[in-house]
């Protein structure tokens, strides 16, 4: 299996700009998580889905933020409008199962805004 | 909610020297504990867990951690780091049945 896939590996934009993340799950998983990272606030949850629908959304910043789960190997994290304190590292981790540490992150995608 | 605090945020170590990382945790009940690890450019890996049992945790690279209730701490040790164990370290608790919270992580650079 190859893993949690994430899309751009990197990105680079301007403020004012629609950024979307895009992340593709380990096959059979039916649980996904967005993180993101940062140095001031570390990791932290964004959104999670359970077969592909939204559970807890309490960690999306505000409303520039939105995320859609279409299908179970599919999801996307975009920001529109991005602004420079958006920069970070976007984590998407995808899970099989009730237990907690079987969680599999992919390799992020680095942010910047400028 | 559960949550976890990391007060070491970057720790310089030589080669051969002990290791030890700080990690507490807010009261809440029952305990799971987590270490994750993230290699410079690469994904957070689970470390090792605690769930219940022996307090005293091994897992993978040498690597241990050690759960005590009564510090409420479950800090992560190695006897002697290598060059490779440069790396950023998480420790984490479930918050509920599907959330993580993560602490904001320490940055260990191991001199050669």
């Amino acid at each position: 299996d190859a893993g949690v896939i994430q899309s751009p590996r990197h990105e680079v934009t301007e403020m004012g700009q629609e950024v979307t993340l895009r992340c593709k799950p380990i096959s059979g998983h039916n649980s996904l998580f967005w993180y993101r990272q940062t140095m001031m606030r570390g990791l932290e949850l964004l959104i999670y889905f359970n077969n592909n629908v939204p559970i807890d959304d309490s960690g999306m910043p505000e409303d520039r933020f939105s995320a859609k789960m279409p299908n179970a190997s599919f999801s996307t994290l975009k920001i529109q409008p991005s602004e420079p304190r958006d920069s970070a590292v976007y984590f998407c981790a995808s899970r099989s199962g009730r237990r907690i540490d079987t969680q599999y992150f992919g390799p992020g995608t680095r942010l910047t805004v400028l | 909610a559960q949550s976890v605090s990391q007060h070491n945020h970057h720790v310089i170590l030589s080669e051969a020297a002990s290791l030890e990382l700080g990690c507490n945790y807010s009261y809440g009940g029952t305990v799971n504990l987590f270490w994750y690890v993230q290699y410079p450019g690469q994904h957070l890996q689970l470390l090792l867990k605690y769930f219940s049992g022996d307090p005293l945790v091994k897992g993978i690279k040498g690597f241990e951690a050690e759960f005590i209730k009564s510090k409420f701490s479950f800090n992560l040790r190695k006897p002697s780091v290598q060059w490779s164990d440069t790396a950023e370290y998480f420790c984490a608790v479930p918050t509920g049945a599907n959330n993580l919270f993560f602490g904001t992580g320490t940055r260990l650079t191991v001199i050669p």
